[in-house]
């Protein structure tokens, strides 16, 4: 992948967790993060800068600086175990859009 | 409220078509201001972007380049959807693939709605 997650990462219930994304794209566009469920299809959590589509909770948030995006979760219940993916537009000619490969947030 | 309703079929034999049809709701295909695209998952890939089409007083697409020579992605503004060609398959291209809506902000372009997924098995 042109944009690098950790594959997993745990945290206790109701502490607060940090996933990150690196990758060149992100000097120059915002990234997006997407949660995904077992089965199911990706959904938005957070857009461009720090953007929460309407049903999302507020412990979700984003951040970013270089070449690191990073996705915040505050408080984090069992509900909140999944897949995330960070995605960018591309500064690369093969593909418009890139995809980080994933990370497996664990609740403990 | 967007919906995208995937079809097609989940078994496609090597060399063949890979056909699927996504249904758009609550959206036009012909809208100025989405952009419609299709996304596979697979363990080894990940997700990988694989083209879209869209309009802006005529129609346009983009397509990967990994995949440029064997993909089509048409839309249909008759039945309001658009629909995925992948030709010459290989199991390479066993994947779950996903049509999703593009839609951008002032500060970032990304997939908003997303189809059910369809996993498509290439194998004889």
């Amino acid at each position: 992948s042109e944009l690098t997650q950790d594959p997993a990462v745990s945290v206790a219930l109701g502490q607060t967790v940090r996933i990150t994304c690196q990758g060149d794209s992100l000097r120059s566009y915002n990234a997006n993060w997407y949660q995904q469920m077992p089965g199911q299809a990706p959904v938005v959590v957070i857009y461009g800068k720090n953007n929460r589509p309407s049903g999302i909770p507020d412990r979700f948030s984003g951040s970013g600086s270089g070449n690191t995006a990073s996705l915040t979760i505050t408080g984090v219940l069992g509900e909140d175990e999944a897949d995330y993916y960070c995605g960018s537009r591309n500064t690369s000619g093969n593909r418009p859009w890139v995809f980080g490969g994933g990370t497996k947030l664990t609740v403990l | 409220q967007v919906q995208l309703q995937q079809s097609g079929p989940g078994l496609v034999k090597p060399s063949q078509t890979l056909s699927l049809t996504c249904a758009i709701s609550g959206d036009s295909v012909s809208s100025s201001s989405s952009n419609w695209n299709w996304i596979r998952q697979s363990p080894s890939r990940g997700l990988e972007w694989l083209g879209r089409t869209y309009y802006r007083s005529k129609w346009y697409n983009d397509y990967a380049v990994s995949v440029k020579s064997r993909i089509t992605v048409n839309p249909d503004t008759s039945k309001n959807q658009f629909s995925l060609q992948l030709n010459s398959v290989t199991p390479e291209d066993t994947a779950v693939y996903y049509c999703a809506r593009l839609v951008g902000t002032v500060d970032s372009y990304y997939f908003d709605h997303w189809g059910q997924g369809t996993l498509v098995t290439v194998s004889s």
